[in-house]
């Protein structure tokens, strides 16, 4: 079974703060994502990675960076914390190709204060 | 711009039939995806159309027509434990990225 771990569930930081956000999967999927889930937003894409060292900015990069130093760990960085950064962080990992769907974690709810 | 429309809410019936429709415009199109996300966990993977068709999965179905941006996720027999939101997704490059509607919650009642 394809697992993807996230480091918290919750996570509740202080305006300014740096705040860590991992990723964990043990599949050997080369491509991983890092999405942020709002009402009536649907979930929407940070950042990805398809490689090793490898990042591209996806939708709403902005207040974020992420680092990916071996395959199988995707880190988020909030380097400084804002309210509006409220949100479910979701990751995702799958194997390159077309058809391929994505496997989710079970999410990281970060509250701002 | 991308746009993926899907309803917000949909309540139906245990035992019945509901229909999920999903039009999208996308840059791109390399495929269709349909997750189903219950209350407080992870999305889980339910479908996938790159071609034009019906594919069926038990009680779960997909449809797509490229033509006309458009797709359907048909649940039957719907029993409580499918209460939750219905994701749909496509995929608008050649690598892995998607873009995602906003959800349909969908209602299961007795």
């Amino acid at each position: 079974d394809v697992k993807v771990t996230q480091s918290s569930r919750y996570l509740v930081k202080r305006t300014g703060e740096k705040v860590f956000l991992e990723c964990v999967q043990d599949m050997d999927h080369e491509n991983m994502f890092w999405y942020r889930q709002d009402p009536g937003l649907g979930l929407r894409l940070i950042y990805f990675s398809y490689d090793v060292k490898m990042k591209e900015k996806g939708d709403i990069p902005e207040g974020y960076s992420v680092s990916r130093e071996k395959k199988e760990r995707f880190s988020l960085i909030l380097e400084s914390a804002s309210t509006n950064q409220t949100s479910m962080y979701l990751c995702a990992s799958s194997f390159g190709g077309q058809t391929n769907e994505q496997f989710f974690g079970p999410g990281t709810r970060l509250t701002v204060l | 711009g991308q746009n993926i429309d899907q309803p917000t809410e949909m309540t139906a019936t245990e035992g019945a039939i509901v229909q999920i429709n999903c039009t999208y415009q996308t840059s791109g199109f390399n495929g269709l995806f349909w997750y189903q996300q219950h209350a407080g966990e992870a999305p889980t993977f339910l479908s996938y159309n790159v071609l034009d068709g019906l594919e069926e999965k038990g009680r779960f179905s997909s449809f797509l027509s490229r033509s006309k941006g458009y797709s359907y996720l048909l649940l039957k027999e719907l029993q409580m434990k499918d209460s939750a939101s219905y994701l749909c997704a496509v995929r608008d490059d050649s690598w892995g990225k998607l873009q995602f509607g906003a959800g349909t919650q969908v209602v299961v009642t007795p």
